[in-house]
């Protein structure tokens, strides 16, 4: 049932770019994102509320694609800041049942 | 900034013995989470709040744990007696209003049991 993040892990050069994949078994309501460094709480990047809605953060945006119960996370031009844990957090239809994916590492090189 | 308070950071303790941790969410949110976060298990909710109402603890092991809010400005998380496998980072996390709203991280306590 915990949603499921692809990939688990990614390396990247400074300006690259990247996109991690959270993907649910159930009808969502919103599908929320977070960063989480190490050794630190995890911090709130963006909320997406509607199928087929897009948000954008700086140079970090997202997609809810409502049908397939599916959110992407995109990293344009990367910074060494970029790098942490990455988690999808669902909210499912009906119920205020909130569950964490399963978390992308994601590191940045110089 | 407003932030969401948790004691203690750090706890460490033997096998049987009462462990309390506590959270002072966001002044004025009124949704309370607990998550604990294992590298094996990641994030796994344990019980969440509304307005000091406990809506769902289907993550907690009854037998051992327990969730409170006495008041709108703290919860509690207590596990007697702990166990080994217990040894964690215990999250809090408030809101505000109904759903849809993004959630406020405490720093966590790193728990320890020997």
């Amino acid at each position: 049932q915990q949603p499921v993040q692809s990939p688990q892990a990614v390396i990247l050069r400074e300006g690259e770019d990247a996109v991690i994949n959270c993907s649910s078994s159930k009808a969502l309501y919103s599908v929320h994102w977070y960063r989480q460094k190490h050794g630190e709480a995890p911090v709130f990047l963006m909320i997406l509320l509607k199928g087929g809605e897009q948000k954008g953060h700086e140079k970090i945006s997202a997609s809810f694609n409502e049908k397939k119960q599916q959110s992407s996370l995109y990293l344009t031009a990367s910074q060494l800041s970029y790098s942490g844990t990455y988690f999808c957090g669902t909210e499912s239809s009906g119920t205020y049942k909130y569950i964490f994916g399963t978390g992308t590492r994601l590191k940045v090189l110089a | 900034d407003a932030r969401v308070t948790q004691t203690p950071r750090h706890k460490v303790t033997e096998m049987g013995q009462e462990v309390t941790m506590r959270c002072q969410p966001i002044l004025g949110h009124n949704t309370v989470f607990w998550y604990r976060q294992t590298m094996m298990q990641g994030l796994e909710l344990l019980a969440y709040f509304r307005n000091r109402a406990p809506l769902d603890d289907s993550g907690m092991p009854k037998d051992r744990f327990s969730a409170e809010m006495p008041d709108a400005t703290l919860a509690t998380l207590k596990i007697q007696p702990s166990e080994p496998r217990d040894s964690a980072v215990y999250f809090c996390a408030s809101a505000s209003g109904g759903r849809g709203q993004p959630q406020h991280f405490g720093d966590g306590t790193r728990l320890s049991i020997l």
